[in-house]
């Protein structure tokens, strides 16, 4: 049973271009989480996502960011116009049920030029 | 109301001794209480977790301690090793939802 999967694992962007980032979840697993970590920081929430639907995007910011879980495929976190801001690792977890253990990908390590 | 504070920021060990780490949280509808250990360049992995109806949980060498008039808990490592050695958080979250909220990290640093 693979784990969370993310890709890429590590993303160079110039300031103004897109950052797309995706996660595939835990077979079986239909609760996706995306988190922000900065340099020497926690981890932030972002938004939560079920199949199809935006639980909440509380964490998320106003402006450049989204997020979908479609019915087929992975999950995405769109950065659009990025920032050097923006530049921080960006994990996906993913649990089989609300409430239960949240198990985490590797990451991916977006670095804004 | 949504903090998890966490102490210390970092901390050093030598081998075989105990390793503790702190944290406090301010919502007390909070009644999960995970701990996560993240080595360099990798994930978060679930180490150890509570709930509120029980004050202490042990797994192997780690446990945790839970003071829910204090809203405290701490993770305690026995034995500590230098395999050890990572970024320990603690986190929270609510009945109403998985979201979790994280403390700022531990560096524990476990010398040979």
């Amino acid at each position: 049973n693979a784990g969370v999967m993310q890709n890429p694992r590590h993303l160079v962007r110039r300031r103004g271009q897109e950052a797309r980032l995706r996660c595939s979840p835990m077979k079986g697993h239909s609760h996706v989480y995306w988190y922000r970590q900065l340099p020497e920081e926690g981890l932030k929430f972002m938004v939560y996502l079920q199949k199809e639907n935006i639980i909440d995007e509380s964490g998320m910011p106003k402006e450049r960011f989204s997020a979908e879980f479609p019915k087929e495929g992975p999950s995405i976190l769109r950065i659009q116009q990025v920032v050097r801001g923006d530049s921080a690792a960006y994990f996906c977890a993913s649990s089989p049920l609300q409430n239960k253990e949240l198990f985490f990908g590797e990451g991916s390590r977006l670095t804004v030029l | 109301q949504q903090q998890v504070k966490q102490s210390p920021q970092s901390l050093i060990v030598q081998k075989g001794g105990i390793s503790i780490i702190n944290c406090a949280y301010e919502n007390t509808a909070f009644d999960y209480f995970p701990w996560y250990q993240q080595f360099p360049g990798k994930g978060p992995a679930l180490l150890i977790a509570i709930r509120p109806d029980v004050s202490e949980k042990k797994e192997g060498r780690f446990t945790i301690s839970f003071n829910k008039s204090a809203k405290q808990f701490s993770l305690h490592i026995m034995d500590s090793q230098p395999g050890d050695s990572a970024t320990y958080f603690c986190a929270a979250s609510k009945p109403s939802g998985s979201r979790l909220t994280f403390g700022e990290g531990t560096q524990l640093t476990v010398n040979p």
